[in-house]
């Protein structure tokens, strides 16, 4: 059975960092692209940023360039975020999500809050 | 960027009609790569449609979807009670992977 365990989220001053985990198995997670998607509250989806197989490419929206940085471990089947200069926008439900011909499996999601 | 414009913004509909959702993309989408998402409150999307036409596994084969370009559509033949819900289309052609902003399908 596909899991994905999303972690470290939590609440953070603005201009504060935090680094999101994702915990991958069931799956061999070296073979395939995986996505960060975030839900502000009572909002839509946003696509954030994603990963390659291999770590060959990176892409991230316009909203986060500069200030996160996705990355893999493969040995460790995990997938991470690394967000730095956090916003109140950046306040939101972040989602790991594996790609197999669109988003097929997604995690519960780890709840990131920026506020004063 | 692909702008991803659905509607309508809310369906309203009973039980055994049947639901036409629309998204219309501001360009192309490379190689149709078209994506629908179902979310109900609480849960985490689940994907129903990929490459615009092919189901994911374990869908209803009441879900289906068509288009191709710019204009796509997610058509439920006849709503059972759990398919009131969010749904939303993704295009993953071509960086930044954009959502549309959804449509919710409400029971009338």
């Amino acid at each position: 059975e596909v899991q994905l365990v999303e972690s470290g989220g939590g609440l953070v001053k603005p201009g504060g960092s935090l680094r999101l985990s994702c915990a991958a198995s069931g799956f061999t997670f070296s073979s395939y692209n995986m996505n960060w998607v975030r839900q502000a509250p009572g909002k839509g989806l946003e696509w954030v940023s994603s990963i390659t197989s291999g770590s060959i490419y990176m892409y991230y929206a316009d909203s986060v360039r500069g200030r996160f940085t996705i990355s893999r471990d493969d040995a460790q089947n995990s997938l991470f975020l690394q967000m730095n200069s956090l916003r109140a926008e950046d306040t939101a439900l972040y989602y790991c999500a594996r790609q197999f011909g669109g988003y097929l499996n997604w995690g519960q999601g780890t709840l990131v809050t920026v506020s004063p | 960027e692909i702008v991803l414009t659905q509607s309508p913004g809310t369906l309203s509909l009973s039980p055994g009609e049947r639901a036409t959702l629309s998204c219309r993309a501001s360009q192309s989408v490379t190689s149709n790569y078209l994506a629908w998402y179902q979310q109900k409150p609480g849960q985490a999307p689940r994907l129903l449609i990929y490459g615009a036409s092919s189901g994911a596994t374990g869908i209803p084969d009441r879900f289906s979807g068509s288009g191709s370009g710019t204009d796509f559509t997610l058509t439920i033949s006849r709503l059972e009670p759990e398919d009131f819900a969010v749904y939303y289309c993704q295009q993953y052609g071509s960086s930044p992977y954009t959502f549309g902003q959804g449509t919710k399908l409400e029971i009338k």
